[in-house]
């Protein structure tokens, strides 16, 4: 079956450090994959995705490139602000819109 | 955005009774809600596909007469945890699908339940 792996959190940076969040994955056949976020208090939000091998997703300053050699979707930001503090998922869907997620990173920024 | 607002955010109920959760899509159809739950430090987990008026589709392993959801509109989606117990405590979140907004998928903030 599909399964997402994400790395644990929680993640405490400093305003303007980079961030990176690892994702693997296992599946069958050939998934698409996503990133979400949850700022508080909110539902969870389409961040960026790619549907296939080699694809790079990216939204708000925050990259993810799907590499099908070492099924990973790592999500990186090279700058971050106190506003990306949320619950960040990774996620996978090979059919029907159903998704596998992983069990979230919580990130925290100071300022 | 599109907006899933689900209610309510959080619930603490005792051992034996009954909690609806509510997620209603404010400015779209849903012709699918999903319903997702997550345990601590866990993933969350699909339970259960519904299509408006139509039976929900289970995952392997959930008990559909403990999980009851109904679907009854485009808008309205109701997840009723039937005789809850502490072991059902967990994070369930809700999330439509709409085929107008380019078959997307729009998430609740999700509810927290806890059963004493």
């Amino acid at each position: 079956g599909n399964s997402v792996t994400q790395m644990e959190g929680p993640v405490t940076l400093s305003e303007e450090a980079f961030l990176t969040i690892n994702c693997t994955y296992t599946a069958t056949g050939y998934p698409s994959l996503f990133w979400y976020v949850q700022y508080p208090g909110e539902g969870l939000q389409l961040l960026l995705k790619a549907t296939k091998a080699d694809d790079k997703g990216s939204n708000k300053g925050f990259e993810a490139t799907y590499r099908k050699e070492t099924t990973s979707f790592h999500l990186e930001k090279g700058s971050v602000q106190v506003s990306d503090s949320a619950v960040y998922f990774c996620a996978l869907s090979d059919r029907d819109y159903k998704l596998s997620f992983g069990a979230g990173t919580t990130v925290t920024v100071r300022a | 955005g599109a907006v899933v607002s689900q209610h309510p955010s959080w619930v603490i109920c005792k051992s034996g009774t009954s909690v609806k959760i509510e997620c209603r899509s404010l400015d779209f159809q849903a012709t699918t809600m999903f319903w997702y739950r997550q345990f601590p430090k866990q993933s969350l987990m699909l339970m259960a596909t519904s299509n408006e008026g139509s039976k929900a589709t289970y995952e392997q392993g959930v008990e559909k007469d403990k999980f009851l959801i109904n679907h009854a509109s485009l808008t309205l989606s109701t997840l009723t945890v039937t005789s809850a117990h502490p072991e059902d405590s967990s994070f369930y979140i809700c999330s439509g699908l709409s085929g107008r907004l380019g078959e997307k998928l729009f998430f609740g903030s999700g509810t927290q339940l806890s059963v004493l």
